[in-house]
């Protein structure tokens, strides 16, 4: 099977815009996960979609959001985007559970200028 | 409330030398931890779950509800096993796919 994917690869953009960031899960996986990487603060879970509905949100503003289609893609969008947004966005995808194995992209990597 | 904690960033062993990377976890409820592993240049991907009771690449952990601890240990370290290893936790009876992870630990193996 293909793995999760996600596009673009690289993003830069200023303060103050907004962004979109895509994900494909595995054939078959219903969960996405969005996490944000930074050296800072590591890996924070952003939300879990399922079935299109969000399952778990983290503490994030609401500037972050996203949603799931029918065929489970999932994208994610920040708006009015802040320096501190600059970080590598990753996305996971499982069958169905929390207990399930997550299978992660390779990851999105944003800079705010 | 909700945490793991990887008290090392750094881990450096000599190639052959026992490996363990420590894990404690806050959690009220059942939880189910994992290891994830990061090589250099590749994506994040599970190394092993306690529920699974795996040895993977000559890892294992032992869940410790007493310590409330998943240390990952390995006897023989391999110059292969550099990378950043994050230990995880999610709630057996959640519903949905969230995990916490630790900050990480970076293991480097010297030849």
């Amino acid at each position: 099977k293909a793995g999760v994917t996600q596009t673009p690869r690289y993003l830069i953009k200023t303060r103050g815009q907004q962004v979109t960031l895509s994900c494909s899960p595995i054939s078959g996986h219903r969960s996405v996960s969005w996490y944000q990487q930074t050296p800072g603060q590591g890996l924070q879970f952003l939300f879990e979609y399922f079935s299109e509905t969000q399952r778990n949100k983290g503490n994030f503003p609401g500037r972050f959001s996203g949603r799931q289609f029918s065929n489970s893609r999932s994208e994610m969008n920040v708006s009015t985007l802040e320096l501190g947004d600059s970080a590598l966005y990753l996305c996971a995808s499982s069958q169905r559970t929390s207990t399930d194995t997550q299978y992660f992209g390779p990851g999105t990597r944003l800079t705010v200028l | 409330a909700q945490r793991v904690t990887q008290p090392e960033k750094l881990l450096s062993v000599f190639k052959g030398a026992p490996v363990e990377l420590k894990c404690n976890y806050s959690y009220s409820g059942s939880p189910e931890l994992f290891w994830y592993v990061q090589y250099s240049r590749q994506r994040l991907q599970l190394l092993l779950r306690h529920i699974s009771r795996e040895s993977i690449k000559g890892f294992t952990a032992d869940l410790n509800k007493g310590e409330t601890s998943f240390h990952l240990k390995k006897p023989f370290a391999q110059e292969e096993d550099s990378a950043m290893y994050y230990c995880a936790l999610s709630g057996i009876y959640n519903q949905g796919g969230k995990l916490i992870f630790g900050q990480g630990t970076e293991l480097s193996v010297k030849p």
